[in-house]
């Protein structure tokens, strides 16, 4: 199966600063998402993005495929940004396993 | 909005015992998807899905098993519950028809 690596492992930021999470993929992916995981459990969707660009609000992703990799950039850091970030990706078309990352733990202080 | 629901966030069990983890979902999605979360691993899945009475093992399927007896429902259960199952449980499902997958909120096992 395709393997996951997410960089860096943990991260620690001042409330305001900007940050990049990176995802790196060992194969051609049909399927790559970002999620949020909140202190309480809940892992939130963030972005479905197998390439290109998208942005939502404070938050935007990039997929080069071709290259595989993705990113994914917080602009104005919040307090509320803490939390577990995981990318998980699925192999080619056909499949529906998600295999994910070991996750960037993202602690913003104010 | 997808909502997968699932039956308990909070579980205390006992060494040996029988012990069954329920997950809804109301979008009527085709796929549906069990995974442990333990630090330092990510989440890895244990079984998933894809139709009523199918089932596939995913990465780590020892020691469990899973039932869906409708398109809704997916229960995952430990014949008998090691403390090495304590654990964060995930159920997920989606849809061919829908980019992404929808995860509940968690079910937090302690096997004692």
């Amino acid at each position: 199966g395709i393997q996951v690596e997410q960089s860096p492992p943990d991260l620690i930021l001042q409330e305001g600063a900007n940050s990049t999470l990176r995802c790196n993929f060992s194969d051609s992916v049909n399927n790559l998402q970002w999620f949020h995981q909140n202190p309480w459990g809940q892992l939130i969707n963030l972005f479905y993005i197998p390439s290109g660009t998208k942005q939502n609000g404070r938050l935007s992703a990039t997929t080069v495929a071709t290259e595989r990799y993705s990113l994914l950039y917080i602009s104005s850091s919040q307090t509320t940004d803490s939390g577990v970030y995981f990318c998980a990706a699925t192999p080619g078309a056909g499949s529906y396993q998600l295999t994910f990352g070991k996750g960037t733990k993202l602690s913003v202080i104010p | 909005d997808v909502k997968v629901t699932q039956s308990s966030r909070y579980l205390v069990k006992r060494t040996g015992e029988k012990v069954f983890l329920e997950c809804v979902q109301d979008m009527d999605h085709e796929n549906m998807f069990w995974y442990r979360q333990d630090p330092g691993l990510g989440l890895r899945l244990i079984y998933f899905s894809y139709d009523v009475k199918m089932k596939e093992k995913g990465d780590i399927p020892e020691g469990y098993s899973v039932s869906r007896e409708k398109k809704e429902r997916f229960s995952l259960i430990l014949e008998s519950a090691s403390t090495n199952q304590t654990s964060m449980y995930l159920c997920a499902s989606s849809t061919p028809g829908q980019p992404g997958a929808f995860f509940g909120q968690g079910t937090r096992l302690t096997v004692v």
